[in-house]
């Protein structure tokens, strides 16, 4: 069965702190990987893709990919209150199959 | 111009209805999916459909039935309503890039189904 695990959370952080979210996956053949995010009562929006091990940035939102140990997380700095949501890891598996985990929930406290 | 949009936002019908949902993408892509997101949020691929061709069939029951008329539309029927089926379905799109790898999907905003 392959499977993406997520921390269910909650997270906690203060605002202007760095939070850090992560990912495992089992699938070695897996690809892409993404972060949504999903507010309560909404549907989810993409963050962050990456395809490469190492870093990827963007704004606030830096994603990182270690193929070898099948990890990836995203690093958000500046935590801001409005950035409270579920996070959602998801890799690409099999070409057109893509699994999410249950997401990690996020609380940045003003 | 909403990129994926779903119809009905909200569905409460009775046990044993069967009843549609519609999706449409003008993202201009050439993948589409259902997914089911439960009570405890986990968002689960029921199908998926390429240039209207299903190529992604996860283990649901066969009152589900999915058709594509052509690459923007994708429905969701759902036969003899149970219990269980209350959750929120989700529509998604994305333009599938080969070599086992796809591009990022774009959601719908969900159907909200209660069955009562």
């Amino acid at each position: 069965q392959k499977e993406v695990e997520q921390n269910s959370g909650p997270l906690s952080v203060p605002e202007g702190a760095i939070a850090s979210l992560n990912c495992t996956y089992s699938d070695r053949g897996s690809q892409s990987f993404f972060w949504y995010r999903q507010y309560s009562g909404k549907s989810p929006e993409l963050i962050m893709f990456i395809y490469s091990n190492g870093d990827k940035e963007d704004g606030r939102f830096t994603a990182q990919l270690n193929k070898a140990s099948q990890y990836v997380s995203l690093l958000i700095r500046d935590s801001q209150p409005s950035d409270s949501a579920t996070y959602l890891c998801a890799a690409t598996t099999g070409g057109f199959k893509t699994i999410f985990g249950a997401g990690t929930r996020l609380f940045v406290k003003a | 111009d909403t990129a994926v949009s779903q119809t009905p936002k909200y569905l409460v019908t009775q046990m044993g209805n069967d009843k549609s949902i519609k999706c449409e993408q003008n993202l201009g892509h050439d993948t589409m999916y259902w997914y089911k997101q439960d009570s405890k949020k986990f968002l689960k691929i029921m199908f998926s459909y390429n240039n209207k061709e299903l190529i992604i069939n996860e283990t649901v029951p066969n009152r589900f039935s999915p058709k594509s008329p052509d690459k923007a539309h994708l429905n969701l029927h759902i036969n003899s309503l149970e219990l269980g089926d209350s959750a929120v379905y989700f529509c998604a799109s994305s333009q599938f890039r080969g070599s086992g790898a796809s591009y990022e999907q774009y959601f719908g905003p969900g159907t909200r189904l209660t069955v009562t």
